[in-house]
This record gives structure tokens, C-alpha cells and sequence, in this order.
């Protein structure tokens, strides 16, 4: 059984462009959460989709957004990216179904900006 | 004011030696997490809990709800329990989001 897959695994970018990370949740979950984490910080919240849907948000700004697949994978997207930006952007998945559950995290991508 | 506050924010110590690791948090709720990660990145769920104790191998984890305060243990440390360990806590109102702590860095020397 596979994890929480993510892709890629490192990307380079220039100031002003727009990068597009994805994820890919543990099977059976249907919810996948978003995550900044900058250098000797905690994991920030960007934003969690479910059924599609963004179904809360963090204090990130609306060059970050989202989306949701049919078979629940998710993709992360930030436009007119910053150097601020450079991160770990990690992708947690968890089941609705479940009231407290454990969350599965990937590997994460490491995003600089240049 | 950070939701979830972790001390120490580094920690050296010498093979064998018993750790811990403090969590506070000042919000409700409905379990709290501890987490580990590697230098590489990716994080690896140790414990939720949401009221007394857990054990897992030389891992021990509390949580007192009334004061609102959790321990995590690590007992005959080794070097490869090197790593970062994250507090982070559900909240019942916020369906699975994590609020995480800034980490405590472990480093052990054989």
C-alpha cells in the first residue's frame, strides 16, 4: 500500500513564475491538507480539500491555490512565486470518516526560488 | 501567540540517556500528535493521543488535558533517534487541520 506521494521531489524556480506541486493521499482517504514549512519553522496550513472542494484555508495569500481530482489527489498551485515562497510544502491525507485521525504525510517538496 | 509552544527548541544529548520533550497548548482539543522528522523531510506520525498514555517501543507519550501539557519520552536514546519532533494538535471544530509546534531538534552522540 502506497503512501502520500508527492511530486517532485525538488524544483528550482525564478521569481515571477508558477509552479504546480502534487500529491497523491494514502488509499482510502479522501482528504488531502497543504503545508508550508520554512527552514527551523513548524508546518504552516495553506489550505485542506475535500469532495473537490477547498474546505478551509490558512492565512496564505490567493497566489496559492488548489484543486482536488476525482480520485481525491490533489494538486498545490502559487503564481508570481517570491523568494519568501522557498519552502518544504508537505501534503497530509486523512479520512473524513474518522473524527480523530492520524494523518500520513509524503516526503514533501522542496521549492526554491531564485 | 502560537497555539502550540515546544521546549526545548534544541537538545543534545549522550547515548543512552533518557529525553524529554514538552508540548503546551492553549486551545482545545481533540487530540494531540507527536511527530517525527528526518533530515530529508518527510514526517512520520508517532502518537495521537487524547487523554492518558501511550507506549511504543523506547517511545512514551502523556498528556495531562487539564493542564493542557503533553511529555514525549524517549527512554536508552540513540543516535538514530536524531531528528526533529513536532508537537501538533486537532482541534474538533477544524476537521483534521494540524496546528504544529516549531519543533524540538534531538541530536545524540554515541
Amino acid at each position: 500500500d502506497a503512501g502520500v506521494t508527492q511530486s517532485p521531489t525538488h524544483l528550482i524556480k525564478t521569481r515571477g513564475q508558477q509552479v504546480t506541486l502534487r500529491c497523491s493521499p494514502k488509499s482510502g482517504h479522501d482528504t488531502v491538507s497543504w503545508y508550508q514549512q520554512a527552514l527551523g519553522q513548524g508546518p504552516q496550513f495553506i489550505f485542506q480539500y475535500y469532495e473537490e472542494e477547498e474546505r478551509q484555508r490558512g492565512n496564505f495569500p490567493d497566489r496559492f491555490s488548489g484543486h482536488q481530482f476525482p480520485n481525491y489527489s490533489s494538486e498545490l498551485n502559487v503564481n508570481a512565486l517570491l523568494l519568501g515562497d522557498s519552502a518544504l510544502y508537505l501534503c497530509a491525507s486523512s479520512s473524513s470518516g474518522q473524527f480523530n485521525t492520524e494523518a500520513f504525510f509524503g516526503q514533501g517538496t522542496r521549492l526554491t526560488v531564485v | 501567540k502560537n497555539e502550540v509552544e515546544q521546549s526545548p527548541q534544541n537538545l543534545t544529548a549522550q547515548e543512552g540517556e533518557f529525553i524529554t520533550i514538552n508540548c503546551s497548548y492553549s486551545v482545545g482539543i481533540s487530540a494531540l500528535h507527536w511527530l517525527q522528522q528526518h533530515p530529508g523531510g518527510g514526517i512520520v506520525s508517532l502518537f495521537m493521543l487524547s487523554s492518558g498514555k501511550k507506549k511504543h517501543g523506547r517511545l512514551i507519550a502523556t498528556i495531562n488535558i487539564q493542564e493542557k501539557h503533553s511529555s514525549l519520552h524517549i527512554t536508552a536514546s540513540h543516535p538514530r533517534d536524531s531528528a526533529v519532533y513536532i508537537c501538533a494538535v486537532t482541534r474538533g471544530s477544524t476537521l483534521g487541520r494540524l496546528y504544529f509546534g516549531r519543533g524540538t531538534q534531538l541530536t545524540v552522540w554515541p
